[in-house]
């Protein structure tokens, strides 16, 4: 069955640090995959695409990473803070769908 | 302009009532979504709308449930004879179709529906 995990419930990190989310998924071939970020109470909200032919992306202080051969994307988030402190929820196109993860919840400490 | 918007943002209801949840879209955005998403989970595929054509209904979980989008905007997702399975929050998110494809999706605050 297709499948897609988020790692870790929860990472703990200090402020300043960087947090590494991972994401991995099985029987599929997205042509792309989506990072989306939520806060408690909160509808998610769109933070980065990543396409297959793209190994690599950044937007400010975040990098997402995309292995079709590992069918693995890693999320980075360099000299965190308190303020990043949110659920991580990847998610990958199945058709007209899209399969979200169940979320990496991040806590940054200062 | 305004986000996606949905009402009510809260619904109490008694097992075996009947419950319509309304999604308003982003003005112009083509494509919309119906999601259910429990405590500690990622949202769950429901339904999806291009324009008022409802193109994957694969996510409704029986026939109790059904979603409509008759001019292409505001969307309904009704529950018949409510089960207290049911209580969920449901989100409706909308986008517009990227050239490229790979469509950015933007969530409404959702409906916290309780069926007691």
């Amino acid at each position: 069955s297709q499948k897609i995990e988020q790692n870790s419930e929860a990472l703990n990190i200090q402020e300043g640090k960087t947090a590494t989310l991972t994401c991995n998924y099985t029987n599929y071939s997205p042509a792309y995959l989506q990072w989306y970020r939520q806060d408690p109470g909160r509808g998610p909200v769109f933070l980065l695409l990543i396409r297959e032919n793209e190994k690599e992306k950044r937007k400010e202080r975040l990098k997402v990473t995309f292995d079709t051969t590992l069918k693995q994307s890693l999320f980075h988030i360099t000299a965190s803070q308190p303020a990043d402190s949110a659920t991580y929820l990847c998610a990958l196109q199945a058709g007209t769908a899209l399969i979200f993860g169940k979320g990496t919840t991040l806590s940054v400490s200062s | 302009g305004a986000g996606v918007s949905q009402s009510p943002r809260y619904k109490v209801t008694k097992r075996g009532q009947d419950v319509a949840l309304r999604c308003d879209p982003i003005s112009g955005h083509v494509s919309l979504y119906w999601y259910r998403q429990a405590l500690g989970q990622g949202p769950e595929f429901l339904t999806y709308f291009n324009y008022e054509a409802q193109q994957d209904k694969s996510g409704l979980p029986n026939d109790r449930f059904s979603a409509e989008r008759p001019e292409g905007s505001i969307s309904t997702l009704t529950i018949q004879r409510t089960e207290q399975r049911d209580s969920a929050m449901y989100r409706c998110a909308s986008s517009f179709p990227g050239l490229a494809g790979g469509e950015t999706q933007y969530f409404g605050p959702g409906t916290r529906l309780l069926v007691l």
